[in-house]
């Protein structure tokens, strides 16, 4: 299995908090990303990263900030949660250019 | 932005049946995946298949990129066969966006 371990696993939070997601990996990949899954939607991108510091907008970004200070962390907060975010979020990670992608468990965010 | 569509959007089979899903995909792409979520929500890679045939037991799948489709072959399916299948495209173009269909729900009856 591909060492991505997200944390919190869950999480219950009220409204107008900031939370903070975490997405650790083992695998020195390049390439990380954060997506949102919602009955209806399947996957949507929220932020990607295609290295240290360097992140790029997905279709579903506004309420959302990331940030990759190192290889292995990829952060996703959000600055005031509201109840439409509460989603289950997944990690993801790639190597290099046309590489595999690999997801980690989830964590299922209770905004209430 | 590239369009991703999965079809059918539910697919109920009594087991040992067979069953295709297709992923069709609005340009050209650098990576195809499928994946299956199982009922307790994880991810789990089927194939990582950007043109040609592969196979693994029971699973198949051909991606034909010049006409933007791929299919996903399930023979003699079982009842863990159940849950939500995705394909997923990575982008042309550098921007590294790996882009989800909405996904096939399958549900395998004993």
């Amino acid at each position: 299995d591909a060492g991505i371990t997200q944390s919190p696993r869950h999480k219950v939070t009220e409204t107008g908090t900031p939370v903070t997601l975490r997405c650790h990996q083992t695998e020195n990949h390049r390439y990380m990303y954060w997506y949102r899954q919602d009955p209806g939607h399947g996957l949507r991108l929220i932020h990607y990263s295609y290295g240290v510091k360097d992140t790029d907008k997905g279709e579903v970004s506004d309420g959302y900030s990331v940030s990759r200070s190192k290889t292995e962390d990829f952060l996703l907060t959000l600055e005031s949660a509201t109840s439409s975010q509460t989603s289950v979020y997944f990690c993801a990670i790639r190597g290099t250019a046309f590489a595999e992608a690999f997801f980690g468990q989830g964590t299922r965010l209770t905004v209430v | 932005g590239i369009q991703v569509e999965q079809s059918p959007p539910d697919l109920i089979l009594q087991e040992g049946a067979n069953s295709t899903l297709r992923c069709n995909f609005s340009d050209s792409v650098n990576n195809l995946q499928w994946f299956h979520q199982n009922p307790w929500g994880q991810l789990i890679n089927l194939f990582y298949i950007p043109s040609g045939t592969k196979q693994n037991g029971r699973l198949s799948a051909t991606t034909v990129a010049t006409e933007r489709y791929s299919l996903l072959y399930i023979s003699s399916s079982q009842t863990t066969d159940s849950g939500v299948y995705f394909c997923a495209v990575l982008t042309q173009g550098g921007s590294e966006k790996l882009v989800f269909g909405k996904g096939t729900k399958l549900t395998v009856n004993p």
